[in-house]
């Protein structure tokens, strides 16, 4: 299977600061990486696919980038309602497989 | 646009069959494109593909699971379901189903999760 690494595993911040989330996966997928967002409660929220689209109605702070085997989410300016678990996901082939997630907390 | 709601047993004894349902609002499943899809999340824990469904039939499933799972889809009733047997406690976690478009299978519909535990 596809092994995908999320880095870092948690992370805090304040509110306006820009963050950066690390996704590797164990071989080349090329953009086949999309990237979800969870609350606590709730199912994920699909934010970035093809590694760098933005899905309609996701704010323009988040982005994507990225391609091969090493990608990365940014969050521009971190607003009160960033503060979730992210997770990426390689859909290059199955079985389908996802990162173990980021944590971002208040600081 | 489209709604994704599951439904079934919240408890399972062990070594039977945990069997759910997802039903779609807002859309077809017979009007084709997309995939229809099982996810799992053990509690605290990362996101587990289970396999997905196109209205044609055609599955695929996560290997790790392949000899337990069955999904199926009822176009007339306009939902999509998912058959595990002889679960056991590891069993236990949040399913999601969700709808998955593309050759990415990118999952841009979810529903909201049912918790499903698996004890005698």
């Amino acid at each position: 299977d596809m092994q995908m690494t999320q880095s870092p595993s948690s992370l805090s911040a304040s509110v306006g600061d820009r963050i950066t989330i690390t996704c590797r996966a164990s071989q080349s997928i090329s953009n086949y990486l999309t990237w979800y967002q969870q609350k606590p409660g709730k199912s994920p929220k699909l934010l970035i696919y093809a590694a760098s689209s933005l899905q309609s109605g996701v704010p323009s702070r988040f982005g994507g980038s990225g391609s091969g085997t090493d990608f990365t989410l940014t969050i521009s300016s971190l607003q009160p309602e960033d503060f979730a678990t992210y997770f990426c996901q390689q859909s290059y082939n199955t079985p389908l497989t996802f990162g173990g997630g980021t944590k971002v907390e208040i600081k | 646009q489209v709604q994704l709601q599951e439904s079934g047993p919240g408890l399972v004894k062990p070594s039977q069959t945990l069997s759910l349902t997802c039903t779609v609002s807002g859309g077809y499943i017979s009007n084709g494109g997309y995939y229809w899809t099982w996810i799992r999340q053990h509690a605290g824990k990362g996101l587990e593909w289970i396999g997905y469904i196109y209205y044609r039939g055609t599955t695929y499933y996560n290997p790790s699971l392949k000899s337990r799972v069955t999904i199926s889809v009822d176009t007339s009733k306009n939902l999509f379901s998912l058959r595990l047997t002889s679960v056991t406690a590891a069993d236990t976690a949040v399913y999601y189903c969700a709808k998955s478009r593309g050759q990415a299978n990118v999952m841009d519909a979810w529903g909201q999760g049912t918790s499903v535990t698996v004890s005698s």
